[in-house]
């Protein structure tokens, strides 16, 4: 367990209303992620962050905006949600000692659909 | 830029049968990490196994295997005598060598172990 949490577990939303998404890990990792799960895509990585309001862009980072502000949380923001945002969304966590300092560990995700 | 194929979408194999997953991997980078994860119907992802680049060792934990040849660029793995615990969706990844160690994910290969 890597004590990571996700919030909300499930959303429903409509087009066109600003969503938040929050990532919470209670063991002071550094580095946190963003992904998005699709059919026929795999994860893919949205934004990752390095340290307190240190982050940056991931491959599919268009539509959305991270805020970290504390260690422990990273939050991911929908500004004007949209219909291909609709999926599963995974954070992550990497912790910064041996020997895993390059395992991604995922949270629970968040199924959100936005109608 | 880091790419991770998995040509095989869906297997099923009968309960007791071996079975493996295959995965082909292109990067330029001489350092990099693969890994395996599994994705069981609940829904979260759980890490099986991390590679360096510089490990071509096979490993073996209980029934599961790995088989990593960088002459063929693939990090393939191997379930034996597979039970229907292990039904679920396995992706392989491959990390960059940025800090971040980002991982891009193949597609995923959805294995159903039939009783």
């Amino acid at each position: 367990d890597a004590g990571i949490t996700q919030s909300p577990r499930h959303k429903v939303t409509e087009t066109g209303t600003p969503v938040t998404l929050r990532c919470h890990q209670t063991e002071n990792h550094r580095y946190m992620y963003w992904y998005r799960q699709d059919p026929g895509h795999g994860l893919r990585l949205i934004h990752y962050s390095y340290g307190v309001k240190d982050t940056d862009k991931g491959e599919v980072s268009d539509g959305y905006s991270v805020s970290r502000s504390k260690t422990e949380d990273f939050l991911l923001t929908l500004e004007s949600a949209t219909s291909s945002q609709t999926s599963v969304y995974f954070c992550a966590i990497r912790p910064g000692l041996a020997p895993a300092t390059d395992t991604q560990y995922f949270g629970p995700g968040t199924r959100l659909t936005v109608l | 830029a880091q790419k991770v194929t998995q040509a095989q979408t869906e297997i099923s194999v009968v309960e007791k049968e071996d079975v493996t997953l295959d995965c082909v991997y292109e990067t330029r980078d001489t350092t990099y990490y693969l890994f395996w994860y599994k994705q069981p119907p609940s829904g979260e992802l759980v890490f099986l196994i991390r590679r360096n680049s510089f490990d071509e060792q096979n490993e073996i934990s209980g029934r599961y295997s790995w088989n990593f040849q960088k002459s063929t660029s693939s990090f393939n793995f191997t379930i034996t005598a597979s039970q229907v615990v292990d039904s679920a969706v396995y992706f392989c990844a491959l990390s960059d060598q940025t800090g971040a160690n980002n991982l891009f994910f193949g597609t995923g290969t959805r294995l159903t172990v039939i009783p």
